[in-house]
């Protein structure tokens, strides 16, 4: 069965210090990753997504499928980075089925 | 604006109670979709329907009935509601991609 996992409930960070949040999935086939953000008290928005090997707002992800990973990474986090962060899974067969993980909070302190 | 606009954004009733919550997209896509985030912030997809079908109907209970009168809209009607339905419910929407836009959230809260 296909699967996000988050292991990181909450991650705390000083403001300028780097960052990684952990996703590892499962799936057999060719997946494709997302990372979606929620500030507080706002709508899910799409941060990035593997294809589109991007930086956005500093932060970037690579897919690894030999460790079938793909963790978030900002080399200086920002206070305004706080936010509940998801990452997810489409399948190919059911394009626009997304599985998400169960979210990591991630909370940077000045 | 273009976007997933939902309605109400804050529902409080009482248990047993029936209730809907509207969803509408002005952004021309094909899908839309129903999400559940429990209060341990757990995303958990509910329903998607495809130019007006249902293509995902996870195992939601049956009291949960979604509705789409057109493919601009999907409408999700809850019956007997119940202390664990309280939640936020998200609507979104997607043309072929994946790539989800999401609504505000409806926070719904049962007494």
């Amino acid at each position: 069965a296909q699967r996000v996992t988050q292991p990181e409930k909450l991650l705390s960070v000083f403001k300028g210090a780097p960052v990684e949040l952990k996703c590892n999935y499962s799936y057999s086939g060719s997946p494709e990753l997302f990372w979606y953000v929620q500030y507080s008290r706002q709508r899910l928005q799409l941060l990035l997504r593997h294809i589109s090997r991007e930086s956005i707002k500093g932060f970037t992800a690579d897919l690894n499928k030999g460790e079938t990973s793909f963790h978030l990474k900002k080399p200086f986090a920002q206070e305004e980075d706080s936010a509940m962060y998801y990452c997810a899974l489409s399948v190919a067969y059911n394009t626009d089925k997304l599985i998400f993980g169960t979210g990591t909070r991630l909370q940077v302190f000045p | 604006d273009t976007a997933v606009s939902q309605t109400p954004k804050y529902l409080v009733t009482q248990m047993g109670n029936d209730k809907s919550i509207k969803c509408e997209q002005n952004l021309g896509h094909d899908t839309m979709y129903w999400y559940k985030q429990d209060s341990k912030k757990f995303l958990k997809i509910m329903f998607s329907y495809n130019n007006k079908e249902l293509i995902i109907n996870e195992t939601v209970p049956n009291r949960f009935s979604p509705k789409s009168p057109d493919k601009a809209h999907l409408n999700l009607h809850i019956n007997s509601l119940e202390l664990g339905d309280s939640a936020v419910y998200f609507c979104a929407s997607s043309q072929g991609n994946s790539v989800q836009h999401f609504g505000d959230g409806t926070r719904l809260s049962i007494l």
